[in-house]
């Protein structure tokens, strides 16, 4: 059975501060998808990016960028120089098919508050 | 070029009440997942299904709770008889055929309360 797990509940910084979220999962597939969805306080969940299995290659999207470690079973977030408006929970997920059609697990969310 | 809809996004029932939450998946997408979000906890998955098909369930509790996603129209997920506990907000997701990218865009959720 597939499982996520994000250690951090809580998280509170201070703008301009780097951030790091972890996420850690369990799967027995050689074929998965890892994402990450942020919450802001309104609600909605924004896709943030989809990572599959085959491509450990880090990525950056200004100030994200993320960090795909197969090795420790590890898909992290990083925050460059936080601001305000990435307090939010932002969610892992994981999901075992190449095409539509499999539920996304999620890890129970790390509250991340950045402070002005 | 609409993203998911839902709606209501606020429904307040009565224990006993039916709550028929209604999500619109996007544009080109024919695949509809249903998640729930206790307070305080993660999105648990409910149910996904395809036009007219129900593909896997395995997530809806065995009683009282029913979705469907008709030829036409609307994904509907019904909860008859609802109790406090089903309190939560209810999010839908889609994504495109099979084939293509499986990243589910989500809509912004009904929050059910039940008094």
């Amino acid at each position: 059975a597939q499982k996520v797990t994000q250690a951090q509940t809580e998280i509170s910084v201070v703008e301009k501060e780097d951030v790091t979220l972890d996420c850690v999962y369990e799967t027995r597939d050689t074929t998965y998808y890892l994402f990450w969805y942020k919450q802001p306080p309104s609600g909605e969940l924004v896709f943030l990016i989809r990572r599959n299995s085959f491509d450990e290659q880090n990525e950056i999207s200004g100030r994200y960028s993320w960090n795909f470690q197969k090795s420790t079973s590890s898909f992290n977030f990083t925050i460059t120089a936080s601001q305000v408006v990435d307090s939010a929970v932002y969610f892992c997920a994981l999901s075992e098919e190449e095409t539509s059609g499999s539920r996304l697990t999620f890890g129970e969310g790390t509250q991340l508050t950045v402070n002005p | 070029n609409a993203g998911v809809m839902q709606n209501p996004r606020h429904l307040v029932r009565r224990r006993g009440q039916e709550a028929r939450l209604r999500c619109s998946p996007m544009k080109g997408h024919s695949h509809v997942y249903w998640y729930r979000q206790l307070p305080e906890e993660g999105l648990k998955f409910m149910v996904y299904l395809q036009k007219e098909n129900i593909i896997d369930e395995s997530g809806m509790p065995k009683e009282r709770f029913s979705a469907e996603f008709p030829k036409e129209g609307p994904s509907i997920l019904r909860i008859q008889q609802v109790v406090r506990g089903d309190s939560a907000a209810y999010f839908c997701a889609s994504s495109p055929l099979r084939g293509q990218s499986n990243t589910q865009y989500f809509g912004p959720g009904t929050r059910l309360t039940v008094l």
